[in-house]
């Protein structure tokens, strides 16, 4: 069985930039969690997709955006990059949502350095 | 607000000895999930365990073990009989709610295996 695929795995971006990162979960999935990891930070939520719907959302500013396409990959969008930007972005999928108590299946990330 | 404490950032250890990764919680939820996941150097986010608020009893998954003390808001990860595959970091993370999509996670343990 597949796993979490995140492509591409690493980008060099410049500040005012935009990049799109992609996420194809494990087949049969159809929530897509998505979370940054930087060393000062640590890990935080970013948004969750259900059914191409948003269901969730951290604490970030209106340049991070994400969707859902009917066949549960999801896409997060960050728009203006700035140097802060920088991080570790994975991407979860499980089967269902809300009520889950089973694993996050995580992929290996997208690393983005912002230049 | 959640918030997770994990006061060890790095912890060395013999091999097949057993090793307790601390974590402590804040939460005024009463329904909430508690989670330990791995974080080898490939980045990706590997599940181990999970314990649920209503759970009365310790969750076990193989050589993992989650020591749930409620009234103290802990839930220490102990690993029995580590091997050199072990080291990695480790996050301790809650949910609001049983479900696990979002997850608030802690600053992390770095765990060193020495042969």
């Amino acid at each position: 069985k597949a796993g979490v695929t995140q492509t591409p795995r690493y980008l060099i971006k410049t500040r005012g930039q935009q990049v799109t990162l992609s996420c194809s979960p494990i087949s049969g999935h159809r929530s897509v969690s998505w979370y940054q990891q930087t060393p000062g930070q640590g890990l935080q939520f970013l948004f969750e997709y259900f059914s191409e719907t948003q269901r969730n959302k951290g604490n970030f500013p209106g340049r991070f955006s994400g969707r859902q396409f009917s066949n549960s990959r999801s896409e997060m969008n960050v728009s203006t990059l700035e140097l802060g930007d920088s991080a570790l972005y994975l991407c979860a999928s499980s089967p269902t949502s809300g009520g889950w108590t089973g694993e996050l299946f995580f992929g290996e990330g997208s690393r983005l350095t912002v230049l | 607000a959640q918030k997770i404490t994990q006061t060890q950032p790095g912890m060395f250890v013999q091999e097949k000895e057993a090793v307790t990764l601390d974590c402590t919680y804040d939460t005024s939820d009463q329904s909430y999930g508690l989670f330990w996941y791995k974080q080898p150097s490939s980045g990706e986010m590997i599940f181990l365990i999970y314990q649920g608020s209503y759970d009365e009893q310790n969750a076990t998954e193989g050589r993992y073990s989650l020591n749930f003390q409620k009234a103290r808001k802990s839930a220490n990860l102990v690993i029995s009989a580590s091997q050199l595959g072990d080291s990695a970091m480790y996050f301790c993370a809650m949910s609001r709610g049983q479900g696990a999509q979002k997850l608030v996670f802690g600053q992390g343990t770095r765990l060193t295996i020495n042969p």
